[in-house]
């Protein structure tokens, strides 16, 4: 079973600011395997970015993806009030679908 | 646009087994999907509109998910609970190797 881990733990940042997300893979994998969610408390979690780099239907310009083989970034160009949250990473490693830990993102 | 709403029992003693039901619109393979403050998220197992099934190894041996055409719904079955099994559990669309749609969620109670 493939592991995720995602890094930091906990991120402190102010709006405006520039946040970068990490999410290592145990084993290498394909691109299109790998996506990111947004959670908020008392909500289900929303996919943001889908095969490492597309954004889903709906997600501003200011989130991207990016990596490959075993290492995936998760960018925030500009952080806005509303994007203070938990971020998980999602791999599909056959049969079966893992989510890392998590990284929060704090004022 | 999708919907999903998860329904079922939200309190199970040990032993018992975890019935919940998902009411879909839209999709062609969905996935169940636990939260619980000590393992994360867990994915459980998924069907496909054609009712064939993949489990996650590490609960195999207690789920088995169903499929409603008539209903548009499938379910999910989890047999011999433990506090252990206590969580969120959401039911999700698949997008491909993701989920682009969840519902709102359930949190289902197991204790004595």
């Amino acid at each position: 079973e493939i592991v995720l881990t995602q890094s930091p733990g906990t991120l402190s940042l102010s709006p405006g600011e520039r946040a970068t997300l990490s999410c290592r893979a145990s084993q290498s994998t394909r691109s299109t395997y790998l996506a990111w969610y947004q959670q908020k408390p008392g909500q289900a979690p929303r996919l943001l970015i889908y095969a490492t780099s597309s954004r889903a239907t709906g997600i501003p310009d200011r989130f991207s993806g990016s990596g490959s083989g075993t290492d995936f970034t998760l960018s925030i160009s500009r952080l806005e009030p509303e994007d203070f949250a938990v971020y998980y990473c999602q791999l599909y490693g056959s049969p079966t679908y893992t989510f890392g830990q998590g990284t929060k993102l704090e004022i | 646009q999708v919907q999903l709403q998860e329904s079922g029992p939200q309190l199970l003693k040990p032993s018992e087994t975890l019935s919940l039901t998902c009411a879909v619109s839209g999709g062609s393979y969905w996935s169940w999907i636990r939260q619980s403050p000590g393992k994360g998220l867990e994915w459980i197992g998924q069907i496909y509109q054609s009712g064939s099934t993949q489990y996650n190894p590490s609960l195999k041996s207690r789920v088995i998910m169903s499929l409603d055409k008539s209903k548009n719904q499938f379910s999910l079955r989890l047999t011999s609970v433990t506090a252990a099994d206590t969580a969120v559990y959401y039911c999700a669309r698949h997008g491909g190797f993701d989920f682009d749609s969840w519902g709102q969620g359930t949190l289902v109670t197991v204790s004595s």
